[in-house]
């Protein structure tokens, strides 16, 4: 149970590009989902959180305009890297959670790595 | 503030030997939950544990077992005979209550990779 698919997991394309990576939670309904981005050899970045029907909540330091997250469903976020650029290239990971407490785990998608040329 | 500290980076050990990852937490909150994932070379987290603060009993899962000591705000992770597929990255978090309905945050230490040479 409590199965998260990430997709794609790879992601190549040129700079300018709009690239769309969606989070599924495959057998349980995730009120909450989370974004998440690893630098290389490096902790894991919380980028936002989004709740099911509302508006995501986003880290100090991380543009909401260049970094869109839809919620529309309990079952599905995406995270849109809008015109990305050589330095948006990086492993991104969503993460779901059922109801919104912290005593809940995060379970994780396997992760997508962006490289932009 | 909350935070996480792993203090050792990197660990490398041989095939069969004892190994255990430190993990020490801060927070103000008298309720709060410790995790500890793996990351595997592929990239997934993987959850290996939950414990809550008002549960201080260790835990044994296998050739797993979890150390929580309030005292000293450590949660410590110890996996006997070590294999090559526990080569791994291993994150400890924590998080706080969240009340009135906030949703609250993992915060994540900085990792230890373990090595196990065959």
């Amino acid at each position: 149970g409590a199965v998260v698919s990430q997709h794609p997991s790879w992601v190549i394309c040129k700079s300018g590009t709009s690239v769309k990576i969606e989070c599924r939670s495959l057998d349980f309904q995730a009120t909450t989902m989370f974004w998440y981005r690893q630098f290389p050899k490096q902790s894991l970045m919380l980028m936002a959180t989004s709740n099911e029907g509302s508006k995501a909540t986003y880290e100090q330091g991380v543009e909401k305009d260049k970094f869109l997250i839809n919620h529309a469903s309990l079952t599905l976020s995406t995270l849109t890297v809008t015109s990305a650029h050589p330095e948006d290239s990086s492993f991104y990971i969503c993460s779901a959670r059922t109801g919104k407490n912290s005593n809940q785990p995060q379970h994780f998608g396997d992760g997508t790595r962006l490289s932009i040329l | 503030a909350q935070k996480v500290t792993q203090a050792q980076t990197e660990i490398s050990v041989v095939e069969k030997e004892d190994v255990t990852l430190d993990c020490v937490y801060e927070t103000r909150d008298t309720t709060y939950y410790l995790f500890w994932y793996k990351q595997p070379p592929s990239g997934e987290l993987v959850f290996l544990i939950r414990r809550n603060s008002f549960d201080e009993q260790n835990e044994i899962s296998g050739r797993y077992s979890w150390n929580f000591q309030k005292s000293t705000s450590s949660f410590n992770f110890t996996i006997t005979a070590s294999q090559v597929v526990d080569s791994a990255v291993y994150f400890c978090a924590l998080s706080g209550r969240g009340y009135g309905g906030a949703t609250n945050k993992l915060i994540f230490g900085t990792g230890t990779l373990l090595a196990v040479q065959p």
